[in-house]
């Protein structure tokens, strides 16, 4: 099974300030079809988890344009360039290469 | 717009089976896989396996292959999990989302399983 593992486990970040969070994989996510399927989800609290990006970069629709992802390979990273309130809440990356797996989550919390 | 109405709240005894429903609507319910993940308290998400509602072909992860079983009824545009076998660390929210494919890009709003004696 591939692993994924997200760092770090908990981002205390001031409002207004950018947050970056990392996931790397154990094994690369180029599918045979020659796509890359890592997504970033967020789960904000009481809710269901709601895609933010799809094949390392796309955002999904209605996702404000501060958040961005990128990587390849084994390495991906999610940014969020200016941290609002609404955007507390549990970041997880997945893969979907070789059927699903998920990361740890990455905690996002107000200073 | 693209919606997934999940059954509500289930109570059960360890060893007895439950069955989760997925209702779609806003979209063609066998162009796109269903997914289904499930989350225990407090913890990360475990994706349990995903169906094709066209040919109702599946794929379940292995640790539960043999407690697990997704089917469809295409007529209402309904995907079903059920879970048997149930022991107590099953207690937790299970979500369908859809694959776009291999994106869950529109989810659930879940469907707490307790299992309790």
């Amino acid at each position: 099974d591939i692993v994924m593992t997200q760092t770090p486990l908990s981002s205390p970040v001031t409002l207004g300030q950018p947050a970056s969070i990392s996931c790397r994989s154990s094994q690369s996510l180029v599918h045979s079809d020659g796509n890359t399927y890592l997504s970033w989800l967020q789960q904000r609290p009481g809710q269901p988890p709601r895609l933010l990006i799809y094949k390392i970069s796309n955002r999904f629709s209605g996702v404000p344009d501060r958040f961005s992802g990128s990587g390849a390979g084994t390495d991906f990273t999610l940014k969020i360039s200016r941290v609002e309130a609404e955007d507390v809440g549990v970041y997880y990356c997945m893969q979907a290469t070789q059927w699903y797996t998920f990361g740890q989550g990455t905690k996002l919390e107000i200073k | 717009q693209v919606q997934l109405v999940q059954s509500g709240a289930e109570v059960k005894k360890p060893g007895a089976s439950v069955k989760v429903s997925c209702k779609a609507s806003g979209y063609t319910f066998t162009s796109y896989d269903i997914n289904w993940v499930r989350q225990a308290t407090g913890q990360g998400l475990e994706w349990m396996g995903w169906m094709n509602p066209n040919s109702g072909n599946t794929g379940y992860a292995q640790k539960f292959q043999g407690r697990v079983t997704m089917t469809r009824n295409t007529s209402i545009s309904t995907a079903y999990m059920e879970l048997s076998s149930l022991r107590s660390e099953d207690t937790a929210v299970y979500y369908c989302a859809r694959g776009n494919p291999l994106t869950p890009d529109y989810w659930g709003q879940g469907t707490l399983v307790t299992v309790s004696s």
